[in-house]
């Protein structure tokens, strides 16, 4: 099945640690994009990336660092800058970069200890 | 910054009965998509509807675009209690740097 893959569901983060939430597509999509969604809130865009080996922040992306050495992997880490990490986490990727039809991951549900 | 408003923030229905949901941005833009997310999971894509449409009909749901007013709306017609969910509107403003915002969503409860 094609499709967005995010894992680990549920993550803890210690104080001062940084932790790595995993995606993966298989839908051979240019883009992808990282969300943050806290309760009762829309999405705020976090980085995004068009195209492999390059990538932008979005709008709140202090405290957060990713790379895109594949196309298929857009990993996010929360670093210890990040004070408050603890929200659901939303990987997205689209066709090409013009942000239409966004396919989702299941999301990752961070909080700290 | 928050694009698109819905509202109304929560709605609670009767199987059968038609679902309305409403969405005002505040600059122009290319195009108005509208998403749905079940408790706890990730969204999934419904409907786009473009600045030069003024509807659009995808199954039992009809979306309408009012560029003047700057809103949409996102009706669900015979609803089902697998309808239950969170739906949100997400613009694509016009100009550069285009990136797609999301509203905060509407609470649709449809019960049996």
């Amino acid at each position: 099945d094609g499709g967005i893959t995010q894992s680990p569901k549920y993550l803890f983060r210690k104080e001062g640690q940084n932790v790595t939430l995993s995606c993966e597509q298989n839908l051979n999509h240019d883009a992808m994009y990282w969300y943050r969604q806290d309760p009762g809130q829309g999405l705020r865009l976090i980085y995004y990336s068009q195209i492999v080996n390059d990538f932008q922040k979005g709008d709140i992306a202090e405290g957060y660092s990713v790379s895109r050495e594949k196309k298929e992997s857009f990993p996010l880490t929360v670093t210890s800058a990040q004070k408050n990490p603890t929200a659901f986490y939303l990987c997205a990727s689209s066709i090409d970069g013009r942000y239409e039809k966004l396919f989702f991951g299941s999301g990752t549900q961070l909080s700290v200890l | 910054s928050q694009q698109g408003e819905e509202d109304p923030q929560a709605l609670s229905i009767q199987e059968g009965e038609n679902a309305t949901m409403n969405c005002s941005y505040k600059t122009s833009i290319n195009n108005l998509q509208w998403y749905r997310q079940n408790s706890g999971r990730g969204l999934v894509h419904l409907i786009l509807i473009r600045s030069n449409e003024r509807e659009k009909h995808s199954g039992r749901l009809r979306v309408t675009l009012d560029t003047s007013k700057k809103s949409s709306s996102l009706l669900i017609t015979a609803s089902r209690a697998a309808d239950t969910a969170s739906y949100f509107c997400a613009t694509v403003p016009t100009g550069g740097g285009n990136k797609l915002t999301f509203g905060t969503g509407t609470q649709l409860k449809v019960e049996l």
